[in-house]
């Protein structure tokens, strides 16, 4: 079956320290990889896309990768701050022609002063 | 610009109660879409839409209905209200609906169905 698995364990990191979540998913062949912050009581805001042909992107702190063999992204955040705490869903796109976009549980990160 | 806004914010129902979740985003975007989020599940496509006068079925689309005749707007009707319903429904537009385009979420409407 199709499946996408994020740690439902939240992550607990001090603030100042790399945070990395995993994103793995079997039986599925995404094109695009995209992840998402969402705070509680609001609804998800986009962070970074990664394509299938890329091994990596990075905006400002954020750092995504997508090895398509392991089927698996990882999403690191770096100098983390407690204002980073937060839920963060993966989604991948599963059409081939317009969007459908299926989302991971999230993983929940607390960065500690 | 607004973004993508939701009405209400808040609702309770009766099982078998009808009601209409209200969404709009005055950005232009061709393609809406909504989304229901349950406790420990990711969020699950219910409807979308490409633009004005198309609609197509997500994941989950049994008990809702939707149409788009505007490109601003895309309400989410539930016919006859059951207690499975309960959720927190998000609604969200992209520019064109392509594979990379980022999605812009509202900020939710949670549901109690009793």
């Amino acid at each position: 079956s199709q499946k996408i698995e994020q740690n439902s364990e939240a992550l607990n990191i001090q603030e100042g320290k790399t945070a990395t979540l995993t994103c793995n998913y079997t039986n599925y062949s995404p094109a695009y990889l995209q992840w998402y912050r969402q705070d509680p009581g609001r609804g998800p805001v986009f962070l970074l896309l990664i394509r299938e042909n890329e091994k990596e992107k990075r905006k400002e702190r954020l750092k995504v990768t997508f090895d398509t063999t392991l089927k698996q992204s990882l999403f690191h955040i770096t100098a983390s701050q407690p204002a980073d705490s937060a839920t963060y869903p993966c989604a991948l796109d599963v059409n081939t022609g317009f969007q459908k976009l299926v989302f991971g549980t999230g993983t929940r990160l607390l960065v500690s002063p | 610009n607004a973004g993508v806004t939701q009405t209400p914010k808040f609702q309770v129902l009766k099982t078998g109660q009808s009601m209409t979740l209200q969404c709009a985003q005055d950005m232009n975007h061709e393609y809406m879409s909504w989304y229901r989020q349950d406790p420990g599940m990711g969020l699950r496509l219910i409807h979308y839409s490409v633009g004005a006068g198309i609609t197509d079925q997500g994941e989950v689309p049994n008990g809702y209905n939707v149409s788009r005749s505007t490109t601003e707007d895309f309400p989410l009707r539930l016919l006859s209200a059951a207690p499975s319903q309960t959720s927190v429904y998000f609604c969200a537009s992209s520019k064109e609906g392509l594979a990379d385009n980022e999605q812009f979420f509202g900020p939710g409407t949670r549901l109690t169905v009793l």
